[in-house]
């Protein structure tokens, strides 16, 4: 079964705002990705957390991440048009999870 | 340094045909992984490779699905005996080892008819 689950399932904002996706997931995970994909294609990695830090910054984004919870969200602040995608959580354990996807709009 | 790269990038074939995906991972990564992804929809695992262990096959959907990797490096995804809900963006990506980030490749649009 899935691992991972995001929310919302679809996002729109105004540009300048910020965003923000959560992730909920099953079992005991050994770190946590986000990953964007734009037009359906291939993803690139945003960002690693691993299970023992509890948040993470890398430029316009943070990351927070709760495993009493299990649960972590992605933060992109002073959002752009061009940050318009599809966001995903994966989750690493034996094996590796995508969840369904968070589907960003942007609104110049 | 180049990506992981996938080929062909469109398929178009006749339900029962059989067809075989390629992917060309990054030097040095030996974790592989193969997705699909149907449309609109999230990423459904495949397969994963790591060096010369076992595969582990747990998401292929029925044994019209294989794949093998070859030297630790190239994968072929070959779908036999083909049906129209194996209609699909077939992604492969690849990282250092199981735990690293995964570098995908642009997929291949698999439609068969």
């Amino acid at each position: 079964s899935q691992q991972g689950e995001e929310d919302p399932q679809a996002l729109s904002i105004q540009e300048g705002e910020n965003a923000t996706m959560n992730c909920s997931y099953k079992t005991s995970i050994n770190n946590l990705q986000w990953y964007r994909q734009n037009s359906g294609r291939g993803l690139v990695h945003l960002i690693l957390i691993r299970s023992n830090e509890r948040e993470k910054h890398s430029g316009r984004l943070r990351v927070t991440l709760d495993t009493s919870k299990k649960s972590s969200s992605l933060l992109i602040t002073a959002s752009r048009a061009a940050d318009t995608a599809s966001y995903f959580c994966a989750t690493a354990t034996n094996q590796f999870y995508f969840g369904t996807g968070t589907s960003l709009t942007v609104i110049p | 340094g180049a990506g992981v790269s996938q080929s062909p990038s469109n398929k178009v074939t006749e339900k029962g045909k059989d067809v075989e995906l390629r992917c060309d991972p990054i030097s040095g990564h030996t974790a592989l992984y193969w997705y699909r992804q149907s449309l609109g929809q999230g990423l459904e695992f495949l397969i994963y490779f790591q060096g010369n262990s076992a595969p582990d096959k747990s998401g292929l959907p029925s044994d019209r699905f294989s794949a093998e990797r070859t030297g630790g490096s190239v994968s072929t995804l070959t779908i036999q005996r083909t049906q129209q809900e194996d209609s699909a963006v077939y992604l492969c990506a690849s990282s250092l080892n199981r735990q690293y980030e995964q570098y995908f490749g642009p997929g291949t649009r698999l439609t068969v008819t």
